[in-house]
């Protein structure tokens, strides 16, 4: 399995308070991307990360934000959280690999009150 | 407007029958297309791919199928067993993308004993 940890995996938070999400890769890996998991939607691309420092939005990225300072971390952050954002949040790494899979972590459950 | 579509939310088959799960999408530029397999409290796992250039990929199994014409997609498995019971995804990548995948809602495949 590839080696990605998300943190924390469950989290519980308030309307407007800031939220940060952590995706640690151990892969060495170019590409991280984060996803959200809603009912109907399946997964919904957030922002992405095509190196350190160099981001881009995905379908998905208001109220968002991402930083990528070292190739192992990829953070996100909910500067405002919102009942809206209260979802299952999955990073996802790629590179290396011809074939262009994404390997998941395992999920962060967020609930926005 | 999805550009991936699952339109069976669900699937209930037998042990040792054939499932065949569906995706249809809109994007001629779409040139990869991925099936993940998604277990609950766990992130996707990739199961299988093809490229646009093929009809037909096989692992084990998995089979899938690529019409284009059609623009129709198709992952057979054969015998199903009752570990298979999960939500599949399906997904596509565009060209020249940074391996960016837009994702279907998902069918939930439930493998009967």
């Amino acid at each position: 399995d590839a080696g990605i940890t998300q943190s924390p995996r469950h989290k519980v938070t308030e309307t407007g308070t800031p939220v940060t999400l952590r995706c640690h890769q151990t892969e060495n890996h170019r590409y991280m991307y984060w996803y959200r998991q809603d009912p109907g939607h399946g997964l919904r691309l957030i922002h992405y990360s095509y190196g350190v420092k160099d981001t881009d939005k995905g379908e998905v990225s208001d109220g968002y934000s991402v930083s990528r300072s070292k190739t192992e971390d990829f953070l996100l952050t909910l500067e405002s959280a919102t009942s809206s954002q209260t979802s299952v949040y999955f990073c996802a790494i790629s590179g290396g690999s011809p074939f262009n899979e994404q390997f998941f972590g395992p999920g962060t459950r967020l609930t926005v009150l | 407007d999805q550009q991936v579509k699952q339109n069976s939310p669900s699937l209930s088959v037998q042990e040792g029958r054939i499932s065949i799960l569906n995706c249809d999408y809109t994007n001629s530029m779409f040139d990869y297309f991925l099936w993940y397999k998604k277990y609950p409290a766990e992130g996707p796992t990739f199961l299988i791919s093809i490229s646009s250039i093929k009809d037909k990929n096989e692992d084990g199994r998995f089979t899938v199928f690529l019409n284009k014409s059609a623009k129709h997609l198709s992952l057979h498995i054969v015998p199903s067993q009752p570990g298979d019971s999960a939500v599949y995804f399906c997904a596509a990548r565009m060209g020249g993308s940074a391996r960016q995948l837009t994702f279907g809602s998902g069918t939930q495949l439930t493998v009967l004993p």
